[in-house]
C-alpha cells in the first residue's frame, strides 16, 4: 500500500496564479484532511471531508477551495495565490476505530507534504 | 472545546539522557490522545496513542507516554535518546466536539535536538 500521496511535492508560483494539490488515498478511508504547517503554528486544518461528494470549512479556509469528487482523493485549490499561501501543505485520511462499546477514535495518516512558494 | 499545549517549543538533550517532552490538554469529555513524530522534509509519523485502555502507552522507538487525568497530562518519554530521535514532535487531541469527523487538534509542536 502506498497510503497517503501528494502531488506536486514542490512548486514554485507567482502571485495570482492558481493551482491544484492532489492527495490520493489507497486505505479506503472516509475522512480527508487539508493541512498547512507554518513555523511555530503547528498544524492547522483547512479543509476536511466526511465522504464523497461532502467537505466542510476548517479552521483557515480563507483562499482555498476543495473537492472530492472519488473517495480516494481529495483536491486542494489555490485560485489566486498569495504569498501569505506560501506555506507547506499536509494531507491525511483517516476511519473509524473502535476504542470500547460504542466509542470510536480516529488515527489520521498523513502524506509527505508539498512547499509551496508564492513569489 | 479541546485544546492541547505543549510546553517547551524546543528541547534538548545529550545522546543517553532521558527525553521529557511537555502535553496539557484540555477537554470537557474523557479525551483520545496522540503523540505524532515529523522527522525533516517529511509528513507526520503516529508514535503513540491514548484510546481509554491502559494509562501508560507505549510507541514505537522507545517512546511511551502516560495518561494523568488529575494533571490533564499526557507527556511524551524515552529513557535513553539517540541521535536519530531528533525530529519535531507534535501531542493532538480528538475533537470529539465535532460529531465525529475525526478532526484532531495539534499542539504547537516541540523540536527535540540530541547532542553528541
Amino acid at each position: 500500500n502506498a497510503g497517503v500521496t501528494q502531488t506536486p511535492k514542490f512548486r514554485v508560483l507567482k502571485t495570482g496564479q492558481s493551482m491544484t494539490l492532489l492527495c490520493a488515498q489507497d486505505m479506503n478511508h472516509e475522512y480527508m484532511y487539508w493541512y498547512r504547517q507554518d513555523p511555530g503554528m503547528g498544524l492547522r486544518l483547512i479543509h476536511y471531508s466526511v465522504g464523497e461528494g461532502t467537505t466542510a470549512k476548517g479552521e483557515v479556509p480563507d483562499g482555498y477551495n476543495v473537492s472530492r469528487l472519488k473517495k480516494q482523493n481529495f483536491l486542494l485549490g489555490l485560485e489566486s495565490a498569495a504569498p501569505s499561501q506560501t506555506s507547506v501543505y499536509f494531507c491525511a485520511s483517516s476511519a473509524p476505530r473502535l476504542a470500547g462499546v460504542l466509542k470510536y477514535y480516529n488515527e489520521q495518516f498523513f502524506g509527505p507534504g508539498t512547499r509551496l512558494t508564492v513569489l | 472545546a479541546q485544546s492541547v499545549t505543549q510546553l517547551g517549543s524546543h528541547v534538548s538533550v545529550s545522546e543517553g539522557a532521558l527525553v521529557l517532552l511537555r502535553c496539557n490538554y484540555s477537554s470537557s469529555v474523557p479525551p483520545y490522545l496522540f503523540w505524532y513524530v515529523q522527522y525533516p522534509n517529511q509528513g507526520l509519523q503516529l508514535l503513540l496513542k491514548y484510546t481509554s485502555a491502559a494509562t501508560l502507552v507505549k510507541g514505537i522507538n522507545g517512546f511511551e507516554a502516560e495518561f494523568k487525568k488529575s494533571e490533564t497530562s499526557f507527556h511524551l518519554t524515552k529513557p535513553s535518546a539517540h541521535m536519530s530521535d531528533a525530529a519535531e514532535y507534535f501531542c493532538a487531541v480528538s475533537d470529539i466536539g465535532s460529531s465525529n469527523t475525526g478532526k484532531l487538534i495539534f499542539g504547537q509542536g516541540t523540536t527535540l535536538q540530541v547532542k553528541p
